[in-house]
């Protein structure tokens, strides 16, 4: 069965700061993978999906990811982080490529000033 | 374009009470997907539809049920309500049924007392 990790149920950074989110994934196959984010009191919104047309995959808000299938991961990444940018961050994969997603525990990114 | 819609926003109920959630699809999309999310069991899973037929199912007791009409609007309820069953319970639709690519409601808030 497939399954997403994700390291770190908290990450904190100094505004300006590299963001770092890690995820791993499980699956025998070369799965479709997703982060999504959620911000208080809202439901989920699409950061970015890899879909196997390019390993580096690019979203919204300056937020971008890598699929390295030799380490089954997916980590999301944003070179400054704003103020703006807290909010719990999900890491899914979808095992049949519909509307069920597996989605890992949640890291919760907390920007100092 | 009116995003995904869920009403109720907020409700309270009673142990062995049921409940019916309701979420309204962005237009012209016609998979819609229920996730049950909490704090200690995170995103879950509950039943995707598809132009009014269930196509996957989550691992969750017979007591949850939905269903799809001829308009992609979909409902949920959830039967005999447990203390457990307290949750904020997310509704996404996606404009086709292949794409994992999901858009979300801002969620109905359940509290069982």
């Amino acid at each position: 069965a497939q399954s997403v990790t994700q390291l770190g149920s908290h990450v904190s950074v100094s505004e300006g700061a590299l963001v770092l989110l890690r995820c791993n994934y499980s699956s025998s196959v070369p799965p479709y993978l997703f982060w999504y984010v959620q911000y208080p009191n809202q439901g989920l919104q699409l950061l970015l999906k890899y879909t196997s047309a390019a390993t580096l995959v690019k979203g919204i808000n300056g937020f971008e990811a890598e699929f390295k299938k030799s380490e089954t991961s997916f980590h999301l990444t944003k070179p400054s982080a704003h103020m703006s940018d807290a909010a719990e961050y999900f890491c899914a994969v979808s095992p049949s490529n519909t509307g069920k997603l597996i989605f890992g525990q949640g890291t919760t990114l907390q920007v100092k000033p | 374009k009116a995003g995904v819609t869920q009403t109720p926003r907020y409700l309270i109920k009673t142990r062995g009470q049921q409940v019916t959630l309701s979420c309204s699809p962005i237009s012209g999309h016609r998979s819609v997907s229920w996730y049950q999310q909490t704090p200690g069991q995170g995103l879950q899973f509950l039943f995707e539809y598809f132009s009014e037929t269930q196509r996957n199912k989550g691992n969750f007791p017979g007591r949850f049920s939905g269903r799809q009409f001829s308009n992609s609007r979909s409902e949920m309820n959830v039967s005999t309500l447990e203390l457990g069953d307290s949750a904020l319970y997310l509704c996404a639709s996606s404009l086709r049924d292949n794409t994992g690519e999901l858009f979300f409601g801002e969620g109905s808030r359940l509290t069982v007392l």
